[in-house]
């Protein structure tokens, strides 16, 4: 399967605790997204990154929030001292290439759903 | 002011019947695309259907299809011969090109129970 994968698919937290979501795009695929779905709510687009690089993090949240995606390995969200309003589903989406055509269809994977306790 | 508006929180159809899903956009930017996803139960998101704001035909993908009013800033989705596995939450979506915006901005979505 040369979809997008991300791990883990579950993931619980405690209060105060690190979230580390990780994110491998399709082969092929150098653009990553990342988004966050609250309970019965559409996708927030929360950053863009290109290969070691933050191309757009608009909609990341200003602490506790960071990205990456190194030359190595997948991408990484992680929300430090976690509380419980980050409980959501977080996906990662990847694209071909960076437009609005359809070569740029962004493919997601099937998503990190974070319970905080 | 939001970019993309669904109205309809639920919709129901007959098995095999047709239905369609309103979506409706709001942009200065001459340059957009429209994308349609699914979302079932299991919580995945598949894309569906593309229509590039350029595009003169309405697209198409086998079962379905995308009603472009230009005009209207509408970009309804219909599924044909409705299915029992087309019961999910149909989300539409919509990146601005010229804005440099690399992001997709996302509607509410919709429920779809096909009953049969």
């Amino acid at each position: 399967n040369a979809g997008v994968m991300q791990n883990p698919r579950h993931l619980v937290r405690r209060r105060g605790q690190e979230a580390r979501l990780r994110c491998s795009p399709m082969k092929g695929h150098s653009h990553v997204y990342w988004y966050r779905q609250l309970p019965e709510e559409g996708l927030k687009f929360m950053v863009y990154l290109q290969k070691e690089n933050i191309i757009d993090e608009s909609g990341m949240p200003k602490e506790r929030f960071s990205a990456e995606f190194p030359k190595e390995g997948p991408s990484i969200l992680r929300i430090q001292q976690v509380v419980r309003g980050d409980s959501a589903a977080y996906f990662c989406a990847s694209s071909l290439l960076s437009g609005g055509s359809k070569r740029d269809t962004q493919y997601f994977g099937p998503g990190t759903r974070l319970t905080v306790l | 002011a939001q970019k993309i508006t669904q109205t309809q929180p639920g919709m129901f159809v007959q098995e095999k019947e047709a239905v369609t899903l309103d979506c409706t956009y709001d942009t200065s930017d001459p340059s957009y695309g429209l994308f349609w996803y699914k979302q079932p139960s299991s919580g995945e998101m598949i894309f569906l259907i593309y229509q590039g704001s350029y595009d003169q035909q309405n697209a198409t993908e086998g079962r379905y299809s995308l009603n472009f009013q230009k005009a209207r800033k509408s970009a309804n989705l219909v599924i044909s011969a409705s299915q029992l596995g087309d019961s999910a939450m149909y989300f539409c979506a919509m990146r601005e090109l010229s804005t440099g915006a690399n992001n997709l901005f996302f509607g509410t979505g919709t429920r779809l129970t096909v009953i049969p």
